[in-house]
């Protein structure tokens, strides 16, 4: 089955950026899927087909996708951006939903 | 607007059979492309999907647990039902219903999720 790939921790600064991937094979061939999760909380949708911002979400949110590897980018980072941050796609070969690990970004 | 609300028993035994009901309301689940799915998250660890019915009636299911699992809607499609057999209580976590408006979409909409323990 098809498997997305995420570092456990992502750790930065207020104000720098931050970039989380997603990793998998020819990932760059489907629709990439970002949540953010902050706890106790249901997860929200942040990026949708790979680069498309969700209304209401700061325009210090972006998505790539490309080859083996999606990216979440978080510029600016501030303190309420701390959260887990999950990638998600739809493997149509198997017509299964595949969510990845989830990265824990932490800002210091 | 898009809500959903899961509800069910809080607490299983090992070996029961858990059912869980997500009631929505927003959208139709017979508009073409509208999908709700379950997803859960035992305690501290990351999402898993479980299961999701689609507006004409498809039905797929995680490779890992589909033989545990079904998921049906009623006949008004205002409700989606999961069943899960043969608890354990690895399966203890926040059960998520969630609605996907197109076969290839994100999830948009959550439920606020319903914790389920399973300890005899």
């Amino acid at each position: 089955s098809y498997v997305l790939t995420q570092p456990p921790s992502v750790s930065v600064a207020p104000g720098e950026t931050a970039s989380i991937t997603c990793g998998g094979n020819n990932i760059g061939g489907k629709s990439v899927h970002w949540y953010q999760q902050k706890p106790g909380q249901a997860p929200l949708l942040v990026i949708y087909y790979d680069s498309e911002r969700t209304s209401g979400i700061p325009e210090r949110f972006s998505g790539s996708n490309f080859g083996n590897t999606g990216t979440l980018t978080i510029s600016r980072v501030e303190a309420g951006d701390e959260a887990d941050y999950y990638c998600q796609v739809w493997d149509f070969s198997t017509d299964h939903m595949v969510f990845g690990g989830g990265t824990k970004l932490t800002v210091l | 607007q898009i809500t959903l609300k899961e509800s069910g028993p809080t607490l299983v035994k090992p070996t029961q059979t858990l059912t869980l009901t997500c009631t929505f309301s927003g959208f139709s689940l017979s508009t073409t492309g509208v999908g709700v799915a379950w997803i859960r998250q035992p305690p501290g660890k990351a999402l898993e999907w479980l299961a999701i019915i689609h507006w004409d009636e498809t039905r797929y299911y995680s490779p890992s647990l589909h033989s545990r699992l079904t998921i049906t809607k009623d006949a008004s499609a205002s409700h989606v039902v999961l069943t899960m057999t043969n608890m354990d209580p690895v399966d203890t976590g926040t059960y998520y219903c969630a609605h996907r408006g197109g076969v290839n979409a994100a999830i948009g909409f959550w439920g606020q999720g319903t914790l389920v323990t399973v300890s005899s």
